[in-house]
């Protein structure tokens, strides 16, 4: 079974440059995740989706931040302007359901400068 | 690869000793608990959950024990090796939609 498949791997951009980053889920999993993970930290989630609608965005910072998933499949994350407090490991994961064991890719490295 | 936790709490022990590594949860309603493991420069991978209504379940040299009074969890990785070594994280999700909310995370380092 293919894992969770994110790209890139690495970006670095200036500050205030936008960013976009991409996740396939695991086939017919329905449910994904954005999260972010700063140096040092857990990951902390950022947006939940079921299917194509937004379950979950309440620590989406939304002036800046912008998620979609307009198939039900793959996701799309974007930062916009970037600022350099957003320099972090951004990690999507899926699961089958909610409330079960989440599957994760090897995430997005961002670097803003 | 990138370097996670490196202000984090670390735990040090020899090959083929066992591992005990804690976390105190805060939610009294989560019920559903994930241990994820977490090597450099990759997403966190599951090891074992359990559910509310447990208070022990085994994996393949792994256990997981909860204590839902002191609401505490708690990873047991027997016979410890190098392959062990990473960051361990864990995750909580209350009842209903939300999602897991994840602990701040601990670096075992094996000593071969």
């Amino acid at each position: 079974e293919a894992g969770v498949a994110q790209s890139p791997r690495y970006k670095i951009i200036e500050k205030r440059q936008s960013v976009a980053f991409w996740c396939n889920p695991i086939s017919g999993h329905a449910t994904l995740y954005w999260y972010q993970q700063i140096l040092g930290q857990g990951p902390k989630l950022l947006i939940q989706f079921q299917n194509n609608g937004v379950v979950d965005d309440s620590q989406l910072p939304k002036d800046r931040f912008s998620a979609e998933r307009l198939k039900g499949v793959d996701s799309t994350l974007k930062i916009q302007p970037a600022k350099l407090e957003d320099s972090a490991v951004y990690l999507c994961a899926s699961s089958n359901t909610r409330n079960t064991e989440a599957f994760f890719g090897q995430g997005t490295r961002l670097t803003v400068v | 690869g990138e370097s996670v936790g490196l202000h984090l709490p670390t735990l040090s022990v020899q090959e083929g000793d066992n591992s005990i590594i804690n976390c105190a949860y805060s939610n009294s309603a989560s019920d559903y608990f994930i241990w994820y493991k977490q090597e450099s420069g990759k997403g966190p991978q599951f090891i074992i959950d359990i559910r509310s209504n447990m208070d022990k379940r085994q994996g393949q040299r792994v256990t997981v024990l909860l204590n839902k009074t002191v609401k505490h969890l708690s990873l047991q990785i027997a016979a410890t090796q190098p392959g062990d070594s990473a960051v361990y994280f864990c995750a909580e999700t209350p009842s209903g939609n939300t999602p897991l909310v994840f602990g701040k995370g601990t670096r075992l380092s094996v000593i071969a």
